[in-house]
């Protein structure tokens, strides 16, 4: 089955750009997600990528998607602190899998 | 905004007790799902529906396990006898079309809190 693969932590500064990483390993995904979810709420679709792309941009979230290489990065903007979540990404055949996400703090 | 709501947000149950979790899905949508998240670790597949059945489930979703769509809007997961282990939070979701084809919309959550 799927496994994805995510760094667990990013730290990053009010106003720098941030990176998310992820790797894969089902390359049947028609669409690659990234999710967000914030303290004490659920998954909220943030954006998403079909497979055949390599980069998609909507306003301060900018995906790209290396298909050879399995990876897939999610880049922020200006990051705000509203930004602060965990960030899922997510692919899959008939079911979407999830890895452990990663925590981003944002910091002033 | 339709939205999936799930209730109740936070059971606390002793061991061995049966729980039913609910979610109310997106009214036109015809794919739901359950997952889990145990505390600081990933978000689990649990099961998959469509047409009044289950269409796919993981090796977690054992015979303690099963799903119900009993009147046509709400969405049940029932577990039979709680375990320590079933102690996570549990999100329903919902969606158009299946799996990656199509953007799955997510309640908040029901936290199982197995003492």
């Amino acid at each position: 089955g799927e496994d994805v693969e995510q760094s667990l932590f990013l730290s990053v500064r009010e106003g720098d750009s941030s990176v998310i990483n992820c790797t894969y390993t089902d390359s049947s995904s028609t669409y690659l997600y990234w999710y967000k979810q914030e303290p004490g709420a659920g998954l909220q679709l943030l954006t998403y990528i079909f497979s055949n792309m390599d980069m998609k941009q909507d306003q301060r979230l900018t995906v790209l998607l290396n298909k050879k290489d399995k990876h897939l990065s999610l880049r922020i903007a200006d990051t705000q602190t509203g930004d602060s979540a965990i960030y899922f990404c997510t692919g899959g055949g008939n079911k979407l899998t999830f890895g452990t996400g990663t925590q981003l703090k944002v910091e002033l | 905004e339709p939205e999936v709501t799930q209730t109740p947000s936070h059971q606390v149950t002793q061991m061995g007790q049966e729980v039913i979790l609910r979610c109310v899905p997106i009214s036109n949508h015809l794919y739901f799902y359950w997952y889990r998240q145990i505390l600081g670790q990933k978000v689990e597949f649990l099961v998959s529906f469509y047409n009044n059945e289950i269409s796919e489930k993981s090796e977690i979703f054992d015979d303690q396990f099963s799903v119900e769509r009993p009147d046509g809007s709400n969405f049940t997961l029932k577990i039979r006898s709680t375990k320590l282990e079933d102690s996570a939070m549990y999100f329903c979701a919902s969606s158009v079309r299946q799996g990656s084809t199509g953007e799955l919309f997510f309640g908040e959550g029901s936290r199982l809190t197995v003492l």
